[in-house]
């Protein structure tokens, strides 16, 4: 079954200074993908960015890119240069190679970016 | 132009009613979702559609039914509702199933179910 781990319940930050969420994932698919969702307090659900399991290069996407590592089941976004926008609850999803599979999200990350 | 809507945005109700969440996209999507997030924010995902067929179906009660009448419309009705049912629920699209590539899912703005 799959499993997600994202261990960092709430971080606070400096504005401007890089931040790292973690998110480490247990799955025997041989082919999956792996998503970042943000969710500020107003509700909304937004995508962030992708990255696939047998993608050579680490995803990057503006301001966002994932720290991946295949063989430790490991795939941390890193935002650069926070800004007081990005505060909000951020989620890990990676989603089975069938539909046999849950889709399954992480717990997630609360993330205070201070001013 | 709204790409995945929901009606109605919050729902206030009593035990036992029953009620309805629509959801609509105009993204030209085949695949649709339905997910409840609890107070404490844990996102599950509890139905899927793919050009009107029903291919995840996890575990909940069955008092929720979904049902699409074509592949832009998603439409959740919820029979006998209880006290735990209070949560917000997500609809949500993509192009493709998920595990099939890099489809994102769009989401729409949620449905806050308060069950009194």
């Amino acid at each position: 079954a799959q499993k997600i781990t994202q261990t960092q319940p709430g971080m606070f930050v400096q504005e401007k200074e890089a931040v790292t969420l973690d998110c480490t994932y247990d799955t025997s698919d041989p082919s999956y993908g792996l998503f970042w969702y943000k969710q500020p307090s107003s509700g909304e659900m937004i995508f962030l960015i992708y990255q696939g399991s047998y993608d050579q290069q680490n995803a990057t996407e503006g301001r966002y890119s994932l720290n991946f590592q295949k063989a430790r089941k490991s795939a941390n976004l890193v935002i650069s240069a926070s800004q007081l926008g990005d505060s909000a609850m951020y989620f890990c999803a990676v989603p089975g190679y069938s539909s046999a599979s849950k889709i399954i999200f992480g717990s997630g990350t609360r993330l205070s970016i201070r001013p | 132009d709204t790409a995945v809507s929901q009606t109605p945005k919050y729902l206030v109700t009593q035990m036992g009613n029953d009620k309805s969440i629509k959801c609509e996209q105009n993204l030209g999507h085949d695949t649709m979702y339905w997910y409840k997030q609890d107070s404490k924010k844990f996102l599950k995902i509890m139905f899927s559609y793919n050009n009107k067929e029903l291919i995840i179906n996890e575990t909940v009660p069955n008092r929720f039914s979904p049902k699409s009448p074509d592949k832009a419309h998603l439409n959740l009705h919820i029979n006998s509702l209880e006290l735990g049912d209070s949560a917000v629920y997500f609809c949500a699209s993509s192009q493709d199933r998920l595990w099939l590539g890099p489809y994102e899912q769009y989401f729409g703005p949620g449905t806050r179910l308060t069950v009194t």
